[in-house]
């Protein structure tokens, strides 16, 4: 059971670049999530997604953009890559609401640097 | 606005002496509360978590978190440290009642350094 799967797990851009994150996950799971992980300001919520062709946007939104055209996938875009946007990207999954214990499903992580 | 604060970057313990990691929240209703771990290079793997009951929940790896609700409190904590518990800590509150997505907010984060 692969869980949540990211790829791919290393990426260096250039600046004014563009790129995809996928996610996966093998759960049936119907909420997804995009965090970005930076030292010190812990995890922060970029994009999510209640289900398939929905998507929401979260804390810090801009600059990215998202798509679930199918349950099990969650991509994460950068139309121009920006210096600010070097981080570790991070998806999660859990269960819709009626059968949620509450607890995310984590991917190992995509390390984004922009250059 | 819900909110979770962990107020030490850093924690330092020697090998077998006891452990806590503090966390504070600020949020409306009754959020359910975790504790994640975070290996290096890996992803947040889930802990423990506290819904409602019993104030102290017992988690993975002899962790164990003790909520009280007067001083919106969370703290991590286990008995005997071990120098593989040497990670970085999220404690997070997640809203099981709003409006869709149940959106978990995460704390800053607490690099947790066991030494021999």
């Amino acid at each position: 059971n692969a869980g949540v799967t990211q790829t791919p797990k290393f990426r260096v851009l250039k600046t004014g670049q563009s790129m995809t994150l996928l996610c996966a996950q093998d759960m049936n799971h119907e909420y997804m999530y995009w965090y970005r992980q930076d030292p010190g300001m812990g995890l922060r919520l970029i994009h999510y997604s209640v289900g398939e062709g929905t998507t929401a946007k979260g804390e810090v939104p801009d600059g990215y953009n998202v798509s679930r055209l199918k349950k099990q996938n969650f991509l994460l875009g950068l139309e121009s890559a920006a210096p600010s946007q070097t981080s570790v990207y991070f998806c999660a999954s859990s269960p819709g609401r009626t059968s949620n214990t509450g607890e995310l499903f984590f991917g190992e992580g995509s390390r984004l640097t922009v250059l | 606005a819900q909110s979770v604060a962990q107020p030490e970057d850093q924690v330092n313990v020697a090998e077998g002496n006891p452990l806590t990691v503090k966390c504070t929240y600020s949020v409306s209703g009754n959020p359910y509360l975790f504790w994640y771990v975070q290996y290096p290079n890996r992803g947040l793997q889930f802990l423990l978590k506290y819904i409602t009951g019993d104030n102290l929940v017992k988690g993975s790896y002899g962790f164990e978190a003790e909520f009280n609700k007067s001083q919106t409190s969370f703290h991590l904590k286990k008995p005997s440290a071990l120098v593989s518990d040497s990670a970085l800590y999220f404690c997070a509150v997640r809203d099981m009642t709003g409006p869709g997505g149940f959106k978990t907010i995460f704390g800053a984060g607490t690099r947790l350094f066991v030494k021999a």
